[in-house]
């Protein structure tokens, strides 16, 4: 069963807009962590935040999560066509495995 | 730096043929090993895991086995592949430690026919 379940399950928006993503979990964990996909290809880490940290930032990528909800987002500001891919989160619990949710797809038009 | 290569990027094979997978990873030791799947339009399913030389985890009971006869080579196989094998498999590997993230090669895509 997957642990993360993300929302929404597609999203589309212009250039320059901002995209969140939500992703709900059901157990006790680690950390989380977000990843992107471009099609056919590998995925790619984005952000890991730890089970005692808010918020964390990587450029354009803002990362929250709430232990007591059980959730996380994924901000993406200033969206570009580049940005355009499947975004996963995942969460680490004991064991040094992930469990990844279903994804996010963005579509960003130019 | 770390570099991880998955060959072939994709493979199409008949119904009942084997199958042999290659994942190795360069520029770390010791890393954890993992293989998922991943059907169309969905989320990874973890498939096997290795924490060093000769030791798997199976996660899913399944057509499929997985070895490890080096440190840094994982490999995915099965005797008679089945149409239900058909997917995109991923290889990655995680270094030692707390809160390590983990690093995916491209990918192969199976076809079974």
């Amino acid at each position: 069963s997957q642990q993360g379940e993300e929302d929404p399950q597609a999203l589309s928006i212009q250039e320059g807009e901002n995209a969140t993503m939500n992703c709900s979990y059901k157990t006790s964990i680690n950390n989380l962590q977000w990843y992107r996909q471009n099609s056919g290809r590998g995925l790619v880490h984005l952000i890991l935040i730890r089970s005692n940290e808010r918020e964390k930032h990587s450029g354009r990528l803002r990362v929250t999560l709430d232990t007591s909800k059980k959730s996380s987002s994924l901000l993406i500001t200033a969206s570009r066509a580049a940005d355009t891919a499947s975004y996963f989160c995942a969460t680490e619990a004991a064991g040094n495995k992930l469990t990844f949710g279903g994804g996010t797809r963005v579509l960003v038009k130019p | 730096s770390q570099t991880i290569h998955q060959w072939p990027a994709t493979l199409v094979q008949p119904v009942g043929s084997p199958l042999s997978l290659e994942c190795t990873v360069e520029g770390t030791s010791n890393p954890n090993l993992y293989w998922y799947r991943q059907a169309a339009g969905r989320g990874l399913q973890l498939l096997f895991y290795s924490v060093g030389i000769g030791q798997i985890s199976s996660e899913v009971p399944q057509n499929l086995s997985a070895s490890r006869p080096q440190d840094r080579q994982f490999i995915l196989s099965s005797k008679k592949l089945l149409l239900s094998d058909s997917g995109f498999y991923l290889c990655a590997w995680r270094g030692v430690g707390t809160n390590q993230p983990q690093h995916f090669g491209d990918g192969t895509r199976l076809s079974i026919l």
